[in-house]
């Protein structure tokens, strides 16, 4: 069974710029979780999607960033326009029931905004 | 608003000894915690979990002990491993992590 996976793996881009990251979670996966990790510290939860809606987006620091899931599948997390500390690792989780004890997470996309 | 504090930032311990990693809580309105590792470039993945009916769960070299009047859990590893090295997460039913604990053992 193929885990999450996250695209890309690295992205380095000037302030400014516009960057999209993707998730693909696991098949089946109703639930699909973005979280992001800044400067080796404490993860923390962006958003969270049941299928193609937004369950709680109370974790999206502001209006830069935009988050979709059209079709219930993969979803995209669009940073417009980056801003130097929005640099860090975003994970991607995904699980069958909503928070469930294991929530698979994907490795990350590291991004750093210059 | 933090719910999850690690307040140690790291440990080391020789192979063979216990590893003790610890984790407060502010807020008592979960249904359990979950203890989650993380190997550098990778995701974090699920290691143990409690019920917050439960004082103590145990799987394997792994032992969850939580004090609810505390607010405080532990994780109990015995005997470490060298492979046990990573940051360690203490994360709710919410997914509010915290900083996390970076454990390193030593052969």
């Amino acid at each position: 069974e193929a885990g999450v996976t996250q695209f890309p793996s690295h992205s380095v881009i000037e302030k400014g710029q516009t960057v999209t990251l993707r998730c693909d979670p696991i098949s089946g996966h109703d639930n699909l979780y973005w979280y992001r990790r800044v400067m080796g510290k404490e993860i923390k939860f962006l958003l969270h999607f049941v299928k193609e809606s937004k369950q709680d987006e109370s974790g999206m620091p502001n209006n830069r960033f935009l988050a979709e899931r059209t079709g219930g599948t993969y979803s995209t997390l669009k940073v417009q326009p980056a801003e130097l500390e929005d640099s860090g690792v975003y994970f991607c989780a995904s699980s069958q029931e909503a928070f469930q004890e294991t929530q698979y997470f994907g490795p990350g996309t590291r991004l750093l905004v210059l | 608003d933090q719910q999850v504090k690690q307040n140690s930032p790291s440990l080391s311990v020789q192979e063979g000894r216990i590893s003790i990693l610890n984790c407060d809580y502010t807020n008592s309105m979960f249904d359990y915690f979950l203890w989650y590792k993380k190997y550098p470039a990778e995701g974090p993945t699920f290691l143990i979990s409690i019920s917050s009916i439960k004082d103590k769960n145990e799987d394997g070299r792994f032992t969850v002990f939580l004090n609810k009047s505390a607010k405080h859990l532990s994780l109990h590893i015995v005997p470490s491993q060298p492979g046990d090295s990573a940051v360690y997460f203490c994360p709710n039913n919410d997914m509010r992590f915290g900083a996390g604990t970076r454990l390193t053992v030593k052969p």
